[in-house]
């Protein structure tokens, strides 16, 4: 399996712009997980789905942040309109099903909003 | 308040010594703790989990799970250079798989 595929690995962009996020788990995971990683905040859970269902969003900063997951190989995340603030490393990661499991990360995207 | 508390460090050890690393959590009713190393520039990737209260050791590593004080912790026995890393204590808040990482502590092992 190719593991946990993230695109684009780095992404820059002006304030003000729309930012879409790509991640496509590992086939036959059930759990899909968007975190934030800064050195001021550390990783931070975003929004988690299950069976392709939204579960928790109550990470995601604010509307400007929205995640889809129209089909169990394909999430996003989208922040509009971008914000110099967001600039971050975001991860994917991808569990088992039965919770308790370990999460596979993806190689993340690197955020620069200038 | 699902709170994972790690000292952010730096820590600084020589080689072949115990590296000693530590977390709290916030919740009691937490199942499952573990340990993920992130090198700089690459995402986590997981070295341990540990579920019931005492020591599990694999290799090199031990990690340490006292529930009644909330606490977890990893030992690194005879560090390596190459243990130089981020070390992210994660917790899993109750059966649906909510993850929650500590802010992360940063070792070096100095040859």
């Amino acid at each position: 399996d190719a593991g946990v595929i993230q695109s684009p690995r780095h992404e820059v962009t002006e304030m003000g712009q729309e930012v879409t996020l790509r991640c496509k788990p590992i086939s036959g995971h059930d759990y899909l997980f968007w975190y934030r990683q800064t050195m001021m905040r550390g990783l931070e859970l975003l929004i988690y789905f299950n069976n392709n269902v939204p579960i928790d969003d109550s990470g995601m900063p604010e509307d400007r942040f929205s995640a889809k997951m129209p089909n169990a190989s394909f999430s996003t995340l989208k922040i509009q309109p971008s914000e110099p603030r967001d600039s971050a490393v975001y991860f994917c990661a991808s569990s088992l099903p039965g919770g308790y499991e370990k999460l596979f990360f993806g190689s993340g995207t690197q955020l620069s909003v200038l | 308040q699902k709170e994972v508390e790690q000292n952010s460090g730096p820590l600084s050890v020589p080689e072949g010594a115990i590296a000693s690393l530590n977390c709290t959590y916030s919740d009691r009713g937490s199942q499952s703790f573990f340990w993920y190393r992130q090198y700089s520039g690459k995402s986590p990737e997981l070295i341990m989990s540990i579920y019931s209260n005492g020591d599990k050791e694999d290799g090199r590593f031990t990690a340490q799970l006292n529930k009644a004080s909330q606490y977890v912790s990893l030992l690194i026995r005879d560090s390596q250079p190459s243990d130089s890393a981020t070390y992210l204590c994660a917790v899993n808040y109750g059966n649906n798989n909510d993850m929650r990482f500590g802010a992360g502590t940063r070792l070096t092992v100095k040859p």
